[in-house]
């Protein structure tokens, strides 16, 4: 298993552009999330799903879209990109299994926004 | 919101030492958990702790949690090169897990 892949590794955007993070997962992992980490700050949750089809905010969402069109895929669409949002991007998944609580996470996308 | 703290400590140790760093939350919890990220990469589950569970082991990790107290640690014993990373704990609290609280991290760097 590939496990959690996201990519690109690295983007560097203009202020205003959009861009779109991909994030997969072989696992069949009903839930998936997206973090941005940002110095001295820990990881914050921007968006989760539970499920292909539901999706939900997290504490940053501002700036920021998701869908869950299918288990494997939850992308992160940055609608217009500003300099605060350069941060380190993760998306993570884990099982429903009663009692699976540990989550999976991807590499990370570093992403500057000028 | 519910937030997993740690102590804000950056760590350097000897390797062969044991390590040990803490964490603060605010809420009430159904479990906490603890994950290692290498420099560079993704975060790694390492442990997880029930809110009715003092005490758990696992290989060279030892989590401890006082929900009195609202705290964990984590200490790492005989300590190698590889443990070097930051360690971070995250939390349940009121929105389940699927919105883990993490805290910001405390950075080990172990001497050979």
């Amino acid at each position: 298993n590939a496990g959690v892949t996201q990519t690109p590794k690295f983007q560097v955007l203009k202020t205003g552009q959009s861009m779109t993070l991909q994030c997969a997962q072989d696992m069949n992992h009903e839930y998936m999330s997206w973090y941005r980490q940002d110095p001295g700050m820990g990881l914050r949750l921007i968006h989760y799903s539970v499920g292909a089809g539901i999706t939900d905010q997290g504490e940053v969402p501002n700036g920021y879209n998701v869908s869950r069109s299918t288990t494997e895929d939850f992308p992160l669409r940055l609608l217009s990109a500003a300099p605060s949002q350069t941060s380190v991007y993760f998306c993570a998944s884990r099982s429903d299994r009663e009692g699976s609580y540990e989550q999976y996470f991807g590499p990370g996308t570093r992403l500057t926004v000028t | 919101s519910q937030q997993g703290e740690e102590d804000p400590q950056a760590l350097s140790i000897q390797e062969g030492e044991n390590a040990t760093m803490n964490c603060s939350y605010k809420t009430s919890i159904n479990n906490l958990q603890w994950y290692r990220q290498n420099s560079g990469r993704g975060l790694v589950h390492l442990i997880l702790i029930r809110s009715n569970e003092r005490e758990k082991h696992s290989g060279r990790l030892r989590v401890t949690l006082d929900t009195s107290k609202k705290s964990s640690s984590l200490l790492i014993t005989a300590s190698r090169a590889a443990d070097t990373a930051s360690y971070f704990c995250a939390t349940d609290g009121d929105y389940g897990n699927n919105r883990l609280a993490f805290g910001k991290g405390n950075q080990v760097v172990v001497i050979p």
